[in-house]
């Protein structure tokens, strides 16, 4: 089962059309929610990290929310050079006196964005 | 310039042959993590390090080995007993296991 899910799996916007990308979650004690931009053949490149509900952040024409159970990634008047794939990870807490929160990743969204 | 570098970009296996991934970062960072990602789906864990001499399987770490002699070092050794080896491999760091994790470049493993 799925700990995170992500949606949609595609989306195709022309510039300047706003839209969001959603990541929802089904981790008990959220220790933070990541997001990543993912260029095709290369390493995922690290944008946010949220660590509780009502928690916002901004870059660029990015903005990244928090609530209990999903988190939303925003983009705002998009260009062609935010194509890519936006990847949504939580952070769950350590089992059994291990300090380790590991990331549980979502499938992500691939945004194309047309001139 | 502080970062993650992965060696080589390209790695072909043949039947039966071990292959190494090298992962090198200067972040002096105590925790690293080796990820295997596939098409249409999320990146899954393979093995990862909380510190020097220390490391643990991940969800898939049937057919890898690793070793963790130096911070800077966690390579990964894909065995001739992972029958699917064919995937991006993605190693990352982060300052401590609770960190923001830092991804390099990625090695693509084929089969030939």
């Amino acid at each position: 089962e799925d700990q995170v899910t992500q949606s949609p799996e595609a989306l195709r916007l022309q510039e300047g059309e706003s839209s969001s990308l959603n990541c929802s979650y089904t981790v008990s004690g959220l220790r933070g929610l990541f997001w990543y931009r993912q260029d095709p053949g290369k390493g995922p490149e690290f944008l946010f990290t949220l660590y509780s509900a009502g928690e916002e952040k901004e870059k660029e024409r990015l903005k990244a929310t928090l609530t209990k159970k999903e988190s939303f990634l925003h983009i705002t008047a998009p260009k062609p050079e935010d194509s890519a794939t936006y990847l949504c990870a939580v952070q769950a807490p350590g089992s059994r006196g291990s300090t380790l929160g590991r990331l549980y990743f979502g499938r992500g969204t691939q945004l194309t964005v047309w001139p | 310039d502080g970062g993650i570098t992965q060696s080589p970009k390209y790695l072909f296996r043949k039947e039966g042959q071990n292959v190494t991934l090298s992962c090198e970062q200067n972040l002096n960072h105590d925790a690293m993590y080796w990820y295997r990602q596939d098409p249409g789906q999320g990146l899954r864990l393979i093995y990862y390090s909380q510190i020097v001499n220390d490391f643990q399987k991940g969800d898939i770490a049937e057919g890898y080995s690793v070793s963790r002699e130096k911070k800077e070092s966690f390579p990964l050794t894909v065995t001739s007993a992972q029958k699917n080896p064919t995937a991006f491999y993605l190693c990352a760091s982060s300052m401590t296991s609770g960190e923001t994790q830092y991804f390099g470049p990625g090695t693509r493993l084929l089969v030939l």
